[in-house]
């Protein structure tokens, strides 16, 4: 029969466009966040972090927003290049752990 | 700047033989971590290690699969004997202190 894998939502956007992805994550003791991007064939690789004692991290062309009060992190891209084509993961953890726990990810699909 | 090395790149093996997925951690970076990744269950993470001692195993799914850390440049993935079950992608990752995980591109197993 046919094989059941995690369901990826994916995120269609066209080239140029601003890129929202969004990500809960459960554990109200969780102090810090990650986002990684993974290309096909490719581990993850790391894009920007957060923790706990901020709400906004910038970096280059990505912001990263964090809502404690609703444990919902968020990944903003400007300007979305076909390059950003790949799936995002979040992770969050517990300062005293080293364990990450990843999302099942967001598949992102930019159309030039 | 070499990132996380894995070797093999691609394995592929009949069930009931052993493999070996081997990974250099970037120089420097003290703990290290093996992850598993596939369509069904996503990113887990099976063991790391902290300054070559390994600090939680909770993850390793039984115990067919076993991990070793010699030195601080070194570690193998152990999975004695092979199942189909186990095909999947096995990333290694490495971090230094307060700082974020890096990936390696993996080792894809495939058991026949």
């Amino acid at each position: 029969g046919e094989s059941v894998g995690l369901h990826l939502p994916t995120l269609s956007v066209q080239e140029g466009d601003n890129s929202i992805i969004n990500c809960a994550y459960s554990n109200s003791a969780s102090d810090y966040f990650i986002w990684y991007k993974q290309e096909s064939g490719k581990g993850p690789q790391f894009i920007i972090d957060i923790r706990s004692n901020m709400d906004k991290r910038q970096g280059q062309r990505v912001t990263v927003l964090l809502n404690k009060t609703v444990k919902h992190l968020s990944l903003q891209i400007a300007a979305t290049q076909p390059g950003d084509s790949a799936v995002y993961f979040c992770a969050d953890k517990n300062t005293g752990f080293q364990k990450l726990v990843f999302g099942t990810g967001t598949r992102l699909l930019v159309s030039p | 700047d070499a990132g996380v090395i894995q070797s093999p790149r691609h394995e592929v093996t009949e069930m009931g033989q052993e493999v070996t997925l081997r990974c250099k951690p970037i120089s420097g970076h003290n703990s290290l971590f093996w992850y598993r990744q596939t369509m069904m269950r996503g990113l887990e993470l099976l063991i790391y290690f902290n300054n070559n001692v390994p600090i939680d195993d909770s993850g390793m799914p039984e115990d067919r699969f076993s991990a070793k850390m010699p030195n601080a440049s070194f570690s193998t993935l152990k999975i004695q004997p092979s199942e189909p079950r186990d095909s999947a992608v096995y990333f290694c990752a490495s971090r230094d202190s307060n700082q974020p995980q890096h990936f390696g591109d993996g080792t894809r197993l495939s058991i026949l």
